[in-house]
């Protein structure tokens, strides 16, 4: 069974400072796929960022990027220059295999994260 | 921009009726999911479809039902609506290949409020 940890229950940040979201799998598979997504408060899921098990460079888009560890089984989200409409609750995700192989993603409990002016 | 649809948005309705949460969408996907969500907490999977009249439970169980008819239509059912079912429901599908991440696309909730 796959289980995702994301231990800081809600977060203030300073507009256009970088704040890191924390989270920490728990799998026995070889090969997985991890996931961050954005809900704000209308609701819907936002996809942010990807990480396959076997990729060997961190990933990022734009202001995201994936700090994956893996021997530490964590894989924690930068946003760098926060702004305002980042304020949301962010999801940390798994599913068995990369890509395309399992899409059955199990989630994290999330972090609320509120950017201060 | 993701094309999957959810209605209705928000529903309130009273103990013991019949409600039908539709979801479509216009991706061509075959795999399609449902989550229920509770405001502030973590989302967890009650179905999935890998393909047309193929349904599956997910690992929260769920007293809801879902069908498959049509590639691009998943619909959830509660059969009897009751409080416990107070929730947000969200619909998701996933592009198939190794080309692609693997990422879900959701569409936008439907908030259900069972009196």
């Amino acid at each position: 069974a796959q289980k995702i940890t994301q231990t800081q229950p809600g977060m203030f940040v300073q507009e256009k400072e970088a704040v890191t979201l924390d989270c920490t799998y728990d799998t026995s598979d070889p090969s997985y796929g991890l996931f961050w997504y954005k809900q704000p408060s209308s609701g819907e899921m936002i996809f942010l960022i990807y990480q396959g098990s076997y990729d060997q460079q961190n990933a990022t888009e734009g202001r995201y990027s994936l700090n994956f560890q893996k021997a530490r089984k964590s894989a924690n989200l930068v946003i760098s220059a926060s702004q305002l409409g980042d304020s949301a609750m962010y999801f940390c995700a798994m599913s068995p295999g990369v890509k395309a192989a399992g899409n059955k993603l199990t989630f994290g409990g999330g972090t609320r994260v509120l950017v201060k002016p | 921009e993701a094309d999957i649809y959810q209605t209705p948005r928000y529903l309130v309705i009273g103990t013991g009726k019949k409600i039908t949460l539709e979801c479509s969408q216009t991706m061509g996907h075959d795999k399609m999911y449902w989550y229920q969500q509770d405001p502030g907490m973590e989302l967890h999977l009650i179905h999935y479809s890998y393909g047309v009249n193929s349904t599956e439970k997910g690992d929260l169980s769920s007293e809801s039902t879902v069908s498959r008819i049509r590639t691009e239509h998943f619909p959830l059912t509660l059969e009897s609506a009751r409080p416990s079912h107070t929730s947000q429901y969200l619909c998701a599908s996933s592009a198939p290949g190794q080309g692609n991440t693997g990422e879900l696309f959701f569409g936008e909730g439907s908030r259900l409020t069972v009196l």
